[in-house]
């Protein structure tokens, strides 16, 4: 079983849509929970990251992580065409274990105007 | 906004040969890291480094790997005789905390080995 599970998509939607993305994982000893956002051949930009359950809100982004089902989820409300990219969750243990991130495989995600 | 640089862009390399990978973290960060990401893959860890030596590596950095910081900017990763299966782009990124949640990455550089 993977670590980190992510549906790869794509994923194409209307201008002004609400997107869900989400990430499952298997490893217990995750404590921080972060998504980036990649564009074709750039590196990984932070967009939120959070270490509890419960929903953090950050404009138009709402991450929300749900430790009991391991399962985490970023909400983007009133999508734009630049938020078309490849959305990846990554995970770390923190204090636990180091800080290595792990990801997932990136959600490609294209907004339609 | 401060950023993460990291240079060349691109490189190309025949098999065999050593590359040195240069990256320039962001100047109140302690925490430095190299990963990797195969074309069309996810990314991978390779490893962290912290206090001048490395606090975590994975099993993909083997021998032919190192790192280094040989001034008070630089951070480096050298691949010492290289595969076509390191062909990859290769990120760099830094961070104030050791938790890791606030990791920043470079824009990478793209390796291609012949």
């Amino acid at each position: 079983q993977k670590e980190v599970e992510q549906d790869p998509g794509p994923l194409s939607v209307p201008e002004g849509a609400i997107v869900s993305l989400n990430c499952t994982y298997s490893n217990s000893a995750f404590q921080y929970f972060m998504w980036y956002r990649q564009y074709s051949r750039k590196g990984p930009e932070l967009l939120m990251y959070t270490y509890s359950s419960g929903n953090k809100e950050d404009g138009r982004f709402t991450a929300q992580v749900d430790k009991s089902s391991k399962y985490i989820s970023l909400f983007i409300r009133d999508s734009q065409p630049s938020d078309s990219a490849t959305y990846l969750c990554a995970m770390s243990a923190g204090e636990t274990s180091g800080s290595r991130l792990t990801f997932g495989e990136g959600t490609q995600l294209t907004v339609n105007p | 906004e401060p950023e993460v640089t990291q240079t060349p862009s691109h490189q190309v390399t025949q098999m065999g040969q050593e590359v040195i990978l240069r990256c320039v973290p962001i100047s109140n960060h302690l925490y430095f890291y190299w990963y990797r990401q195969i074309l069309g893959q996810k990314v991978e860890f390779l490893v962290s480094f912290y206090n001048n030596e490395i606090s975590e590596k994975s099993e993909i950095f083997d021998d032919q790997f190192s790192v280094e910081r040989p001034d008070g900017s630089n951070f480096t990763l050298k691949i010492r005789s290289t595969k076509l299966e390191d062909s990859a782009m290769y990120f760099c990124a830094s961070s104030v905390t050791f938790r890791g949640e606030t990791q920043y990455f470079g824009p990478g550089t793209r390796l291609l080995v012949l």
